[in-house]
């Protein structure tokens, strides 16, 4: 079956403007989180949702952002850019937050360039 | 705070010399450990999810083993293609599938 799907694969984008990355979750997983990853910080977690609400929300600013439809593909937008954006993000899926036996697969990622 | 170490970051082999990968953990009830393999411009890959002490699990060349306080990724007799970042994460009971991830073992295996 199809993996974790997320679009854009690469982009560049300027300095104070805003994106959206897109990530459609394995078929039948319910769970989304998302990752920054950058070489000095290593992977980093955003937030999770689950059912269209946000179940966990990692230490980044309020610029940072996502949300989850019904059928539990999610969003998630950066606004404002600034240079240090500059990262591969990553969407993990898995069938529910947290219980046990719980294989939680990653995406290819969105590589973000700020320039 | 949950926090993860792995050791070394960068791991030289040659072909066929089998060695071992460490991961340090400090977590609040741990759920599960993740191993994941992750190649360039790549996202990470599934290997292993471990739940108790003592637990091990297999697949191909790769083993991992977990304690209370460290889990080990061993590999046995690795090919070139092998070479890749491996990365540890746990998951604490309260935190849903937020996963806190190590540094990552860089591991380079020539022929």
């Amino acid at each position: 079956k199809a993996g974790v799907t997320q679009t854009p694969r690469y982009l560049i984008k300027t300095r104070g403007q805003q994106v959206t990355l897109s990530c459609s979750p394995i078929s039948g997983h319910r769970s989304v989180s998302w990752y920054q990853q950058t070489p000095g910080q290593g992977l980093q977690f955003l937030f999770e949702y689950f059912s269209e609400t946000q179940r966990n929300k990692g230490n980044f600013p309020g610029r940072f952002s996502g949300r989850q439809f019904s059928n539990s593909r999610s969003e998630m937008n950066v606004s404002t850019l600034e240079l240090g954006d500059s990262a591969l993000y990553l969407c993990a899926s898995s069938l529910s937050p947290g219980s046990g036996g719980n294989t939680i697969y990653f995406g290819e990622g969105s590589w973000l360039t700020v320039v | 705070e949950d926090q993860v170490t792995q050791s070394p970051e960068a791991l030289r082999l040659q072909e066929g010399e089998s060695s071992s990968l460490n991961c340090s953990y400090t977590v609040s009830g741990l759920r599960g450990l993740f191993w994941y393999r992750q190649d360039p411009g790549k996202g990470p890959e599934f290997l292993f999810t471990l739940y108790s002490a003592g637990e091990e699990k297999e697949k191909e060349r790769l083993k991992a083993t977990l304690t209370k306080k460290e889990s080990f990724l061993h590999i046995t007799a690795p090919k070139p293609e092998d070479s890749a970042t491996y990365l540890c994460a746990v998951q604490a009971g309260n935190a849903g599938n937020m996963l806190t991830f190590g540094g990552g073992t860089r591991l380079m295996v020539k022929p």
